[in-house]
């Protein structure tokens, strides 16, 4: 059964903070792994990874793709408040439409 | 704003009324993609379309649910004879199969309630 798992599911951080959050994967004939920010609204697309080993970078924020130990992990420096969310990451198979989610990690960043 | 919007925001009914919510994707976009989410959970793939064509239903979709898309621009999601498990976020999502990679963007949502 294709399934992604994300850890930790929550943190709490102060601002200033670097803060790392995982993914692991297990989708079959995978073809590209996700990342999403959700506040309290509908998720907002963030980076997607197909190459493994390759660093996608935008601001404050980076990811990179392990695609031999079927893992992602969301960089995050120098943490502000405003990226108190929660991170999605979704894998999603070659053959298909289905986006696998998982329940996601809950980033607190506290003044 | 061109994003995916969807109606309505918030809908709450009472336990087997039927109730439809609409999408409309970014206008550009060829494929539609409805999820549920529920408190701490990510979001759950319900189906997707490409153009007006139904290609994937998810097997947790019961026969109560049924989503169409017509003309290939909005679509509808239809619950009939709705349970208090129904209550979650519907989220709709749509991408452009632009060669190989496609990411979706998300429309902000209807939260329903089933008292």
């Amino acid at each position: 059964e294709d399934k992604v798992v994300q850890s930790p599911l929550s943190l709490v951080v102060h601002e200033g903070d670097t803060v790392t959050l995982n993914c692991s994967y297990e989708v079959t004939n995978f073809r590209s792994l996700l990342w999403y920010k959700q506040e309290k609204k509908a998720p907002t697309f963030l980076f997607m990874l197909t190459s493994s080993g390759i660093e996608k970078k935008s601001g404050r924020l980076s990811s990179i793709l392990d695609k031999k130990e079927l893992f992602s992990i969301l960089n995050i420096t120098a943490t502000q408040t405003g990226d108190s969310a929660v991170y999605l990451c979704a894998g999603r198979p070659n053959t298909g439409n289905q986006f696998y989610f998982g329940t996601g990690t809950s980033l607190t960043v506290i003044p | 704003d061109t994003g995916v919007s969807q109606d309505p925001r918030h809908k709450i009914t009472k336990r087997g009324q039927n109730v439809t919510f609409r999408c409309d994707p970014i206008s550009e976009h060829n494929r539609l993609y409805w999820y549920r989410q529920t408190l701490g959970q990510g979001p759950e793939f319900l189906t997707y379309f490409q153009n007006e064509a139904q290609l994937e239903k998810s097997r947790l979709l019961s026969d109560r649910f049924s989503a169409e898309r017509p003309k290939g621009s909005f679509s509808t999601l239809e619950i009939q004879r709705t349970e208090q498990g129904d209550s979650a976020m519907y989220l709709c999502a749509s991408s452009w199969t632009a060669g190989h990679y496609n990411e979706q963007y998300f429309g902000p949502g209807t939260r329903l309630t089933v008292t």
